[in-house]
């Protein structure tokens, strides 16, 4: 099975521009969650997706928003770049039963720099 | 609310010497806790996952953890380091609400 597939990988926007991120989740997983991860604050939840309805969301600001469609991938969308939004973003996809012990799989990430 | 506390942000041992990388948890009830590992400019990889099947967790690579309640660690080791273990792990917490809290991270150095 391929695993979990995001593009572009890298990316170079400027402040204020907005950019919008694709997450290809395994086969069969119907969970997308997406993560932000920075050496000053580490790995952050951003929000989960399942059956194309957001089931949580972490702190962010309102600029961080996403989406999935029917077939399971998922888009995150930031607007009004900030410096601080650069940063690795990282998709994980899962089966979704929602159990405590469920693995979640992990893409590569989109690197996006902000300048 | 859930979260995972690890100990030693930076860990260095030498070639063919165990590893012990430190995990604490904080969590009202029964959690599930797992090892992710990072390279670097790649994404996470599982190492191993909590249970409660069993207190030792045997993972990939020659990992384990050893869930202890009564303190509240999962601690991750392995007996013999080589050099393609040197990553960044990261201790989870599972917890509910469909998201993972991570720790912050322990960096691994192996020197030859």
């Amino acid at each position: 099975k391929a695993g979990v597939t995001q593009t572009p990988r890298y990316l170079i926007k400027t402040r204020g521009q907005q950019v919008t991120l694709s997450c290809s989740p395994i086969s069969g997983h119907r969970s997308v969650s997406w993560y932000q991860q920075t050496p000053g604050q580490g790995l952050q939840f951003l929000f989960e997706y399942f059956s194309e309805t957001q089931r949580n969301k972490g702190n962010f600001p309102g600029r961080f928003s996403g989406r999935q469609f029917s077939n399971s991938r998922s888009e995150m969308n930031v607007s009004t770049l900030e410096l601080g939004d650069s940063a690795l973003y990282l998709c994980a996809s899962s089966f979704a039963a929602g159990g405590l012990w469920e693995t979640q799989y992990f893409g590569p990430g989109t690197r996006l720099l902000v300048l | 609310a859930q979260s995972v506390t690890q100990l030693d942000s930076h860990v260095s041992v030498s070639e063919g010497t165990p590893v012990l990388l430190r995990c604490n948890y904080s969590s009202s009830y029964s959690p599930s806790l797992f090892w992710y590992v990072q390279h670097p400019n790649k994404g996470l990889q599982l190492l191993l996952k909590y249970t409660s099947a069993a207190t030792l967790v045997k993972g990939i690579n020659g990992f384990e953890a050893e869930f202890k309640k009564s303190e509240t660690s999962f601690h991750l080791t392995k007996p013999s380091a080589h050099m393609s273990d040197a990553a960044e792990y990261f201790c989870v917490d599972g917890g509910s609400n469909y998201k993972l809290t991570f720790g912050k991270g322990t960096l691994l150095t192996v020197n030859p």
